[in-house]
């Protein structure tokens, strides 16, 4: 138990499906991140959250739509996604938003996208 | 570009010792993370080291060496749970952690 909690933690949708991810940290961090991880490739940061603010979009398609509605919770609302979507979605928290902090991560969310 | 490598997979017997070697271009350095990360769970933090040399930690330990862009994590008296997928990332100039693949661990009995 890292003290970050992802839900659900397997989702199976549609094309034209609309869902949403949840994350949930208990650590008081200031920082949130959501990453994609696919097979035998590099974590991939999608978005940055530090004190609720939006800090950083690593050109990822209008179709992931981050909330971040206080420093404890992060969404990643889905729509229209695409098979290639299919991956391991991984939330994360640090203390502040510098990379040299560490980074607690949940459990993950397992997207597949038919 | 920058870019870190790392093995893909590695296999090793239980009770023994194996080194998993990281090898880095980046621009600057600010520091480098391992984590473990077993099938179907979070990534966990392992270390960071920002100096050269080594730091033991129980049974594992990580050495760097920023002249060489080179880090190895060395996991000594090998336990079935050690395996997992290793995974080395590092701090760039501008405080961005830039991540390896991962090298997948297979402990044999």
């Amino acid at each position: 138990e890292t003290g970050v909690t992802q839900t659900p933690r397997h989702l199976v949708m549609g094309m034209t499906n609309k869902k949403s991810l949840k994350c949930e940290q208990h650590l008081g961090h200031n920082a949130m991140y959501w990453y994609k991880q696919s097979a035998k490739k590099p974590l991939e940061l999608m978005f940055v959250y530090s004190l609720e603010e939006r800090v950083e979009n690593n050109s990822v398609p209008s179709r992931f739509s981050p909330e971040c509605p206080n420093s404890s919770h992060l969404f990643l609302h889905l729509h229209t996604l695409q098979p290639e979507d299919s991956a391991l979605y991984l939330c994360a928290s640090s203390q502040d938003r510098t990379g040299a902090e560490t980074q607690y991560f949940g459990p993950g969310t397992r997207l597949l996208v038919l | 570009g920058q870019n870190i490598d790392q093995p893909t997979e590695m296999t090793a017997t239980e009770g023994a010792i194996v080194q998993i070697n990281c090898t880095y271009q980046t621009s600057g350095f600010n520091g480098l993370f391992w984590y473990q990360q077993h099938a179907g769970e979070a990534p966990t933090f392992l270390s960071y080291n920002v100096l050269d040399g080594l730091e033991e930690k129980g049974r594992f330990s990580s050495f760097l060496s920023r002249s060489k862009g080179y880090s190895y994590l060395l996991l000594k008296e090998l336990q079935m749970k050690d395996s997992a997928s290793y995974l080395c990332a590092v701090v760039d100039s501008n405080y961005q952690l830039i991540w390896g693949a991962g090298t997948k661990l297979i402990i044999k009995p």
